[in-house]
């Protein structure tokens, strides 16, 4: 049973460019959860998602940030016009329900730099 | 502001002693959870102690949970060198959202 996968492991943009960060959950998941880390900081949440709908929002920036969470295919975090700031560490995990007992599972990551 | 915080910031230890990590929270919770993240990789989930839980064992794993002063305790007996990683406490509010402290830097010298 394959973990959370996330692609890409390591992404560039220059400054203004788009990032698209991809998760696809485990098997039978259907909650998924974006994180962000910034260098020597935990990890703070951004987004939790049910499959076509967003849930809690409330950790995204308001601006330029966005996410979804489709019928088919992955969960995308999508950032328009990347700044230095954007370069952070951004984890998905996923579980098969919410609830205070229910464990997420979390991908290895994508690290996205800003040049 | 960090709802947990991990005390040490960073902690040396050789192999074969123990390592101990303390969180502290604010917020009344329902449970703590510890994590651990080794270098450039995702997060692993270690254990989960529940509010009216003090004390729970999971292999070298000793987590106590003192809800009266809101605080938690990870204890890694008989370290190893594989045990170096950074280890993130975390609590859960609205039963999805994960708040996690900054970390400790756990280095298990061989």
């Amino acid at each position: 049973n394959a973990g959370v996968m996330q692609n890409p492991r390591h992404l560039v943009r220059r400054r203004g460019q788009e990032a698209r960060l991809r998760c696809s959950p485990m098997k039978g998941h259907s909650h998924v959860y974006w994180y962000r880390q910034l260098p020597e900081e935990g990890l703070k949440f951004m987004v939790y998602l049910q499959k076509e709908n967003i849930i809690d929002e409330s950790g995204m920036p308001k601006e330029r940030f966005s996410a979804e969470f489709p019928k088919e295919g992955p969960s995308i975090l999508r950032i328009q016009q990347v700044v230095r700031g954007d370069s952070a560490a951004y984890f998905c995990a996923s579980s098969p329900s919410s609830g205070d007992y229910y464990e997420q599972y979390f991908g290895p990551g994508t690290r996205l730099t800003v040049t | 502001s960090q709802q947990g915080e991990e005390d040490p910031q960073a902690l040396s230890i050789q192999e074969g002693e123990n390592a101990t990590m303390n969180c502290s929270y604010k917020t009344s919770i329902n449970n703590l959870q510890w994590y651990r993240q080794n270098s450039g990789r995702g997060l692993v989930h270690l254990i989960l102690i529940r509010s009216n839980e003090r004390e729970k064992h999971s292999g070298r794993l000793r987590v106590t949970l003192d809800t009266s002063k809101k605080s938690s305790s990870l204890l890694i007996t008989a370290s190893r060198a594989a045990d170096t990683a950074s280890y993130f406490c975390a609590t859960v509010s609205q039963g999805y959202k994960l708040t996690f402290g900054k970390g400790t830097l756990l280095t298990v010298n061989p």
